[in-house]
């Protein structure tokens, strides 16, 4: 089984950096997702990491410590368009099932502010 | 290509009423899922499907029913609807360990 927390709201400026953290424990691991979802919308993804370090992309990074169980989605040069849910998920396979599956975290809502 | 498209987008239903929520995908992907999003309970998981003909259990089964007859298509069934079953429903679809790629959504209510 699965168990993610993230922090449940955040409030940030605009201009600024914010790191929105995750923790998982898990039986299997096979990846981890970031989705930023918009109020009333469907998640989309951002970002994955299977492997530790860094993925960069654009204003947009996600880390990874698998040791640690520990990912976290570090957004630059914040924009209004930012505020949004962020869902850290955490992929797991069943190769007897032949299936893989995603457990999500609760998610965490980014407010920035002028 | 459309992704994954929902069908309907809205719904209200009575209690005991029953109802079937459409999921296609033009993306050829083999695993195709649904999803509950409630208010402080995040995405749970209720049934899966990793290729045509097969389905199996999620995380919050009870109550819904799956079919998955064509690769493209992946049906949620409500046989007979409960208020706790009011909820944001969502599809998605995905080839086997990749990035899931979700529907618009369905907002039903049952009153």
């Amino acid at each position: 089984g699965q168990n993610i927390d993230q922090p449940t709201e955040m409030t940030a400026t605009e201009g600024a950096i914010v790191q929105i953290n995750c923790t998982y424990q898990t039986s299997g691991f096979n990846g981890l997702f970031w989705y930023q979802q918009h109020a009333g919308e469907a998640p989309t993804f951002l970002s994955y990491n299977v492997l530790d370090g860094l993925e960069e992309k654009g204003r947009f990074s996600s880390f990874l410590s698998r040791s640690k169980g520990y990912s976290y989605l570090l957004l630059k040069e914040l924009q209004m368009k930012d505020s949004a849910s962020y869902l850290c998920a955490v992929g797991e396979a069943y190769s007897g099932a032949g299936s893989y599956q995603l457990t999500f975290g609760k998610g965490t809502k980014l407010s920035v502010i002028p | 290509n459309a992704g994954v498209t929902q069908t309907p987008k809205f719904r209200v239903l009575k209690t005991g009423q029953s109802m079937t929520l459409l999921c296609a995908q033009d993306m050829n992907h083999e695993y195709m899922y649904w999803y509950r999003q409630d208010p402080g309970m995040g995405l749970r998981l209720i049934h899966y499907s990793v290729g045509e003909g097969t389905t199996a259990k999620g995380e919050v089964p009870d109550g819904y029913n799956v079919s998955r007859l064509k690769k493209q298509n992946f049906l949620l069934g409500l046989e007979s609807a409960a208020p706790s079953q009011t909820s944001v429903y969502f599809c998605a679809s995905t080839y086997p360990a990749d990035t899931q790629y979700f529907g618009p959504g369905t907002r039903l209510t049952v009153l």
